[in-house]
């Protein structure tokens, strides 16, 4: 399977845990984006980043959560001390380059659950 | 800031029938991308249409088919002849023409399509 994985798809957590979900971009794409998609809601935009780099964060909330996106492996959304409002399914897309003339290619999700 | 709605939270169509699902958007940009996306049950996102503004044309994909009123800044989308795999949420998505910390998409808060029979 060439396209974005995301794993795992389904993470169950207990509020103050640490919750770690993984992205593994396409082949050859050096772009990642993360979205947020609350129950019955459409996805926010949450961060981009490109290998090692952040370039834009602005849908980050400002305490526990952190992204990474390493030179070797996937990338990384981190939520630290998971409250029950963190509950939500969370989608990784990648592309191969910044410019928008770049169709973005989605992962399944990863469905966290806040116990 | 963009933003994108959607004021249809469900809709229904007969299979074999068409149904228009609508989306405006607001921005002062001139140049930007609109997008549709379906998102089954199994909740994949799967690009179903994409718009480029600079294009007086409307795209089509097969049965897919969108209304785009840059004036109006109204983007809608059309399915002809329905089928029952066609039922699924659908978002509208925004994406700025401009590179770097414009690439991220704004969606809609969704459309949830039946298709009966």
């Amino acid at each position: 399977n060439a396209g974005v994985m995301q794993n795992p798809r389904h993470l169950v957590r207990r509020r103050g845990q640490e919750a770690r979900l993984r992205c593994s971009p396409m082949k050859g794409h050096s772009h990642v984006y993360w979205y947020r998609q609350l129950p019955e809601e459409g996805l926010k935009f949450m961060v981009y980043l490109q290998k090692e780099n952040i370039i834009d964060e602005s849908g980050m909330p400002k305490e526990r959560f952190s992204a990474e996106f390493p030179k070797e492996g996937p990338s990384i959304l981190r939520i630290q001390q998971v409250v029950r409002g963190d509950s939500a399914a969370y989608f990784c897309a990648s592309s191969n380059r910044g410019d928008p003339n770049q169709p973005q290619h989605f992962g399944d999700g990863t469905r966290l659950s806040i116990l | 800031a963009q933003t994108v709605t959607q004021s249809q939270p469900e809709m229904s169509v007969q299979e074999a029938e068409t149904v228009t699902l609508s989306c405006t958007y607001d921005t002062s940009e001139s140049d930007y991308y609109l997008f549709w996306y379906k998102q089954p049950p199994s909740r994949q996102m799967i690009l179903v249409i994409r718009q480029e503004a600079y294009k007086q044309q409307n795209a089509t994909e097969n049965r897919f088919s969108v209304n785009f009123q840059k004036a109006a800044k109204s983007f809608s989308l059309k399915i002809s002849d329905s089928q029952l795999g066609d039922a699924a949420m659908y978002f509208c998505a925004y994406r700025s023409a401009f590179a770097g910390t414009a690439s991220k998409l704004t969606f809609g808060t969704g459309t949830r399509l039946q298709v009966t029979l």
